[in-house]
């Protein structure tokens, strides 16, 4: 594809409630990346996948977040049981390869409202 | 750790005049990347320019430049003849180790016609 597909682009679910944001990469883009943006406030570093392998999770708020990919392609963030502090927008970005001369390309983002 | 602050979170500025958005970051590393994204409210991170820590010559992308003074641990964004497309948030980025990009609080640009 041309960009970094996120989706939904909004969700809104019930507290407790199990929730799966779903990111697809640039094609070709070995590294990809998990944030999450707070309403008023700068990107907190989730995770990072190099192929289908997430070598550091501590960057995961706790143990009810997840995430995963398959195939070195496709990206899934799974939160269980949401809690209202996890109110934010998602954001994924993708890379050729890691590391700071390999621009990060972002997508527009799961806005994700916990009632 | 490794953390970013952007001192002005918001800014103003006339069409076509110059504006200045400042970003401090500490760290202990001495090889390292920074950047400043643009996010406008379609929420898509569009990155603006990136300055490698070993190299001592300002980045520039067209109307964008940076002033990189690496041991005052400042790297500040200077946007010349700024458009109204320009209005946006900016954010201030630190990559160390590859993989864990750190951001400042961002800075809402507005650009006044």
């Amino acid at each position: 594809g041309a960009g970094v597909s996120q989706s939904p682009s909004n969700k809104v679910t019930e507290k407790g409630k199990d929730v799966e944001l779903r990111c697809d990469p640039i094609s070709g883009h070995t590294a990809l990346y998990w944030y999450r943006q707070s309403l008023g406030q700068g990107l907190e570093f989730l995770i990072y996948f190099q192929g289908n392998s997430a070598p550091d999770k501590s960057g995961l708020p706790s143990d009810r977040f997840s995430a995963e990919r398959t195939g070195g392609s496709v990206s899934t963030l799974t939160i269980q049981r949401t809690q209202q502090e996890d109110s934010a927008v998602y954001l994924c970005a993708s890379s050729y390869r890691l590391g700071g001369r390999q621009p990060q390309h972002f997508g527009d983002g799961t806005r994700l409202s916990i009632l | 750790a490794q953390t970013v602050t952007q001192s002005q979170p918001e800014m103003s500025v006339q069409e076509a005049e110059t504006v200045t958005l400042s970003c401090t970051y500490d760290t202990s590393e001495s090889d390292y990347y920074l950047f400043w994204y643009k996010q406008p409210p379609s929420r898509q991170m569009i990155l603006v320019i990136r300055q490698e820590a070993y190299k001592q010559q300002n980045a520039t992308e067209n109307r964008f430049s940076v002033n990189f003074q690496k041991a005052a641990k400042s790297f500040s964004l200077k946007i010349s003849d700024s458009q109204l497309g320009d209005a946006a948030m900016y954010f201030c980025a630190y990559l160390y180790n590859n993989n864990d990009m750190r951001f400042g609080a961002g800075t809402r640009l507005t650009v006044k016609p």
